[in-house]
């Protein structure tokens, strides 16, 4: 069946520095891949989102990349925050028109001062 | 506020007991999905709704049911509990028209707490 697959499962960084967090999924049919960020004990709120018919989207210090050929789709984070520190989510659509989504296991972001 | 209401915030029981979360769409938005989250874990997809009806099913188990009523809030009802179901319970609703996703907007969760 349909899988998102999403590595690391944590990452540490010193503030400052830069953060990636790569997806891949299986099915070719995707067209709708967000990145949802959940801090402590709250709900996992939408950060971005990219449509396969756009390669790259930025939004001041976060940016989505994908590549629809490898199946594969990455988050950037630069300049990190301790307030970035979080776990992050991706998705990626399935099921046709519904609007269903399927999510990755989850990367657990720490930034360091 | 997302627009996702979700009660109760807390809840504490004791196993075997029966308990019932419930959920509020936001405006407009036909489907609604539960998930499972416990200490952390990853979002564990239980079950769907889509205007009413059950669309899709995860890893649900057989003492849990859920249901979506005519105005579209839904209820997920968790029964025979054990230690193991202590977790927080998410619903997020969701919208789609034609071939654009607008993805999912999360409620505030169910901390659940079984003793």
């Amino acid at each position: 069946g349909e899988n998102v697959e999403q590595h690391p499962s944590t990452l540490s960084v010193q503030e400052g520095d830069s953060a990636v967090i790569k997806c891949t999924y299986s099915d070719s049919a995707s067209n709708y891949f967000p990145w949802y960020k959940q801090e402590l004990g709250k709900r996992p709120q939408l950060i971005i989102d990219i449509r396969s018919n756009v390669g790259e989207k930025k939004d001041q210090r976060i940016a989505v990349t994908l590549n629809k050929t490898a199946k594969h789709f990455s988050l950037h984070i630069t300049e990190t925050q301790p307030e970035d520190s979080a776990v992050y989510f991706c998705a990626a659509s399935y099921g046709g028109s519904q609007g269903n989504l399927i999510f990755g296991k989850g990367t657990k972001l720490s930034v360091k001062p | 506020d997302s627009g996702v209401t979700q009660t109760p915030k807390h809840l504490i029981t004791a196993t075997g007991q029966r308990v019932t979360l419930r959920c509020s769409p936001r405006s407009g938005d036909l489907s609604v999905y539960w998930y499972q989250q416990s200490l952390d874990q990853g979002l564990q997809f239980l079950i769907q709704y889509y205007n009413g009806e059950e669309r899709a099913k995860g890893n649900i188990l057989e003492r849990f049911s859920a249901q979506q009523f005519p105005d579209l809030h839904s209820e997920l009802n968790l029964s025979s509990l054990e230690l193991g179901d202590s977790a927080l319970y998410f619903c997020a609703s969701g919208r789609s028209q034609g071939a654009n996703n607008y993805g999912y907007t999360f409620g505030s969760g169910t901390r659940l707490t079984v003793v």
